[in-house]
């Protein structure tokens, strides 16, 4: 079955450091790996996706996330966080099938240190 | 270009009364539905997801059911509201190869 973990329920960075988040999934097939953000009050926003080639992918806001099939990781980077990156964070996970279903994590939820 | 709808914004119900929320897809055809809730600190659940009109997969046992009755149209419902249904509704849709794009969400409250 699909799961996703996110073993991080919540991280303090200070601002200008560098931040990494954390995701692992369980996918019997090839999967495709989604990254989104929820500001407080906002709706979900979506960093980035992949679903084949190149395993580093980009996204907005300066977000990266590396796909690792040995590790089945998709660990979400930024080099250097932002006050305005404080927000929850979800990485998802869905599948090429036309009836495949999305499931996401738990969230991690980003504090940014002044 | 596609848009979903969800509505209400926020609904206050009392402990026992029927609960309908609605969902509509424009610009898309035959795509996946989902419900989802998001209660503090446990993420984003699956409720339901549909791939085509009647066709409903429950993921959670739960006080809850969902009907698809039109294509792009998908109904989250209760018949007797608990208080512990209280949380925040998203309905969202995909298609093949793309990601899930979310509603702006329902903030149910049971009182």
């Amino acid at each position: 079955a699909q799961s996703v973990t996110q073993p991080d329920i919540h991280i303090t960075v200070s601002e200008g450091a560098s931040l990494e988040l954390r995701c692992n999934y369980s996918y019997g097939a090839t999967p495709y790996l989604f990254w989104y953000v929820q500001s407080p009050g906002q709706g979900l926003q979506l960093l980035l996706k992949y679903f084949s080639g190149d395993t580093l992918v980009q996204g907005i806001k300066g977000f990266e996330a590396e796909f690792k099939r040995s590790q089945s990781s998709f660990n979400l980077r930024k080099p250097s966080v932002h006050w305005s990156d404080a927000a929850e964070y979800f990485c998802a996970v869905g599948a090429a099938s036309s009836a495949s279903k999305i499931i996401f994590g738990s969230g991690t939820r980003l504090s940014i240190r002044p | 270009s596609q848009t979903i709808h969800q509505w209400p914004a926020t609904l206050v119900q009392p402990v026992g009364s029927p609960l309908s929320l609605e969902c509509t897809v424009e610009g898309t055809s035959n795509p996946n539905l989902y419900w989802y809730r998001q209660a503090a600190g446990r993420g984003l659940q699956l409720l339901f997801y549909s791939v085509g009109i009647g066709q409903i997969s429950s993921e959670v046992p739960q006080n809850l059911s969902a009907s698809r009755p039109q294509d792009r149209q998908f109904i989250l419902s209760s018949k007797k509201l608990l208080l512990s249904d209280s949380g925040f509704y998203l309905c969202a849709w995909s298609v093949r190869k793309t990601e899930a794009f979310f509603g702006q969400g329902t903030r149910l409250t049971v009182v």
